[in-house]
């Protein structure tokens, strides 16, 4: 099975920051990932699917990067509504999800 | 518009079998995949399994020996089912479903009770 490492598990920005998640593949997933994201108590929501593929209606201050086994969703500029748990998913083989990011404000 | 919902108990007792049902609305189930995604409260997302779109199944092999999933393409439902149930299968259950794994139910939270 594929194990997704994400870091770090919680991360406190000021509002504006630009700010950057991380996850790693155990192995070579190519570019098969998907980034979510979840408030409290509501479904996860897709920011970007295929490493740097936009969803529509997401801002364009989310971005995604990377292939192979490294990849990032970066936050261009922190906003109070992006307060949040984040997650990375592969889908390349035995879909697999990070263990997430908690994004707080500072 | 793409939806799914899922409905099922709330309660299940120890060693039981849980069935949760996903109906989707505004896709065929022969085009988009549908899988099942559990989170036990507090805790992180885990893939359950999948029905494809042309029939067949895949599961987690953390799950295999106890999970199945099912579907009736006439009504436009998926089925999961485990058994043994234990308390640590306490969970939100999610269908998901979408060409990019975009469309999520509003999930069903199952508490197993002893």
């Amino acid at each position: 099975d594929i194990q997704m490492t994400q870091s770090p598990s919680l991360l406190s920005a000021s509002v504006g920051d630009r700010v950057t998640l991380s996850c790693k593949a155990s192995q070579n997933i190519y570019k098969y990932l998907n980034w979510y994201q979840q408030k409290l108590g509501e479904a996860p929501k897709l920011l970007i699917y295929y490493t740097n593929s936009l969803q529509t209606g997401i801002p364009s201050r989310f971005s995604g990067s990377g292939s192979g086994t490294d990849f990032t969703l970066t936050i261009s500029s922190l906003q109070p509504e992006d307060v949040a748990t984040y997650y990375c998913y592969q889908y390349n083989s035995g879909p697999t999800f990070g263990s997430g990011t908690k994004l707080e404000i500072k | 518009q793409v939806q799914l919902k899922e409905t099922g108990p709330d309660l299940v007792q120890l060693t039981q079998t849980l069935s949760i049902t996903c109906t989707v609305s505004g896709f065929s189930l022969t085009t988009y995949n549908v899988h099942w995604v559990r989170q036990p409260p507090g805790k992180g997302l885990e893939w359950m399994g999948a029905m494809w779109n042309g029939g067949g199944t895949d599961y987690n092999s953390a799950f295999k020996s106890r999970l199945s999933i099912s579907r009736d393409t006439s009504k436009s439902q998926v089925f999961l089912k485990m058994n043994s149930l234990q308390t640590d299968d306490t969970a939100k259950y999610f269908c998901v479903s979408g060409f990019y794994f975009d469309y999520w139910g509003q999930g069903v939270m199952v508490t197993v009770s002893s």
